[in-house]
């Protein structure tokens, strides 16, 4: 397996343009995360889906964040308008239900940096 | 709420010297706890879980976690470090989902 795929790696864009960033987790994991990594906040999880349904977006910073999953392969974290604060890192990661049937072992993908100008 | 604390930002040791990453948690009930691992320009490696059983956890490239539920701790451990080991270490908690400790960096000085 090639494990998760995130696309682009790197991105640069201006304040105001609309980032898509992609993902594409492990054949058959059922959980898929994006997480924002910075260096004044750390890790942060933005939103995970269950089955390709959000399950909890308590993290995404405002309404200019926004996630889909429409098919068990394919997700998208959206930014629109983009700012400066919004540059970081962005992992996407993904699981499959453990036996207790929570999330078990998350597996990273490499990871978008994102610098908005 | 769940959480996991790791008291050092960075932990410096020789190669060939043990080396210890300390983590301690505070969970209602039974903890699930992790240990990640990110090397630079990367995005983070499972190394090891501890769910139940044996306190002393064996995970990846010789690295091991004790459990220890009378210090609430779950320190990350390995008998000789190597220069190759030098990365951001994160312990972990699940709550649902994981929730990450802020990070230490080991360096592993030659």
């Amino acid at each position: 397996d090639a494990g998760v795929i995130q696309s682009p790696r790197h991105e640069v864009t201006e304040m105001g343009q609309e980032v898509t960033l992609r993902c594409k987790p492990i054949s058959g994991h059922d959980y898929l995360f994006w997480y924002r990594q910075t260096m004044m906040r750390g890790l942060e999880l933005l939103i995970y889906f269950n089955n390709n349904v959000p399950i909890d977006d308590s993290g995404m910073p405002e309404d200019r964040f926004s996630a889909k999953m429409p098919n068990a392969s394919f997700s998208t974290l959206k930014i629109q308008p983009s700012e400066p604060r919004d540059s970081a890192v962005y992992f996407c990661a993904s699981s499959l239900t453990g036996w207790t049937s929570f999330p078990d072992t998350q597996y990273f993908g490499p990871g978008t940096r994102l610098t908005v100008l | 709420a769940q959480s996991v604390a790791q008291p050092e930002d960075q932990v410096n040791v020789a190669e060939g010297n043990p080396l210890t990453v300390k983590c301690t948690y505070s969970v209602s009930g039974n903890p699930y706890l992790f240990w990640y691992v990110q090397y630079p320009n990367r995005g983070l490696q499972f190394l090891l879980k501890y769910i139940t059983g044996d306190n002393l956890v064996k995970g990846s490239y010789g690295f091991e976690a004790e459990f220890n539920k009378s210090q609430t701790s779950f320190h990350l451990k390995k008998p000789s470090a190597l220069v190759s080991d030098s990365a951001l270490y994160f312990c972990a908690v699940r709550d649902g989902q994981l929730i990450f400790g802020t990070g230490t960096r080991l360096q592993v000085f030659p």
